[in-house]
């Protein structure tokens, strides 16, 4: 049964810095790997979407790798800046193409 | 386009009484999910949708929980009757179709039972 981790479960850095969110998955059979946003009281972003053939997408300041063999994906957001606060949740999509979730890194940028 | 709307956004009921949610997923959209978030969890899917059919409901509670798509457009999801643990933001989505595709998440509905 996959399972999904995301540590640390909380962030918190200065504006300006680069860092770097950890997703783990237990079965390296997935279809692909995502990565959502989600802001208080709204519903989820998807933000990118990695297919199990590649290694890495990257959209503006964000880029997320994928290393099925070790079971995972790391999300990197540079620059941070404090509209970037929000919870950052990873998917996997399994086989059966159902979304197997992390619990989410709560991230904080101060100003 | 329009997003994934749904309805009511807060629903504030006591334990034992019944509660319904609306969705009204994006336009072409065949495939409709409705997930169960508890606070602090990642979203677990309840019951997914193509077209109007079935194709996973193995994590619904059966015996409170149901949910429709009539005419494979608009879903509601009914609880009946609500317990405690039913606490939590029902989140709804749709894709075009199933698998590696970007899926479209509503605002969702945050239910407190008390």
């Amino acid at each position: 049964k996959q399972e999904v981790t995301q540590i640390p479960a909380a962030l918190s850095v200065p504006e300006g810095e680069n860092l770097v969110l950890n997703c783990s998955f237990t079965d390296s059979a997935i279809y692909n790997l995502q990565w959502f946003r989600q802001d208080p009281g709204k519903g989820l972003t998807s933000l990118l979407l990695i297919q199990s053939s590649q290694r890495e997408q990257t959209s503006g300041r964000l880029n997320a790798s994928l290393d099925k063999s070790s079971g995972r994906s790391t999300l990197y957001i540079a620059a941070s800046q404090p509209g970037d606060s929000a919870t950052y949740l990873c998917a996997a999509e399994d086989s059966n193409y159902q979304l197997i979730w992390g619990a989410g890194t709560k991230l904080i940028i101060k100003p | 386009e329009a997003g994934v709307a749904q309805s009511p956004r807060y629903k504030i009921i006591e334990k034992r009484q019944s509660v319904a949610f609306w969705c009204n997923p994006i336009s072409g959209h065949a495939t409709l999910y409705w997930y169960q978030q508890i606070l602090g969890q990642g979203p677990k899917l309840l019951i997914q949708f193509q077209n109007n059919g079935v194709v996973d409901d193995s994590q619904l509670p059966k015996d409170r929980f149901s949910a429709e798509r009539l005419k494979g457009v608009d879903s509601t999801l009914k609880i009946q009757p609500a317990k405690l643990e039913d606490s939590a933001v029902y989140l709804c989505a749709s894709s075009r179709s199933s698998g590696g595709l970007v899926y479209s998440f509503g605002s969702g509905t945050r239910l407190t039972v008390v």
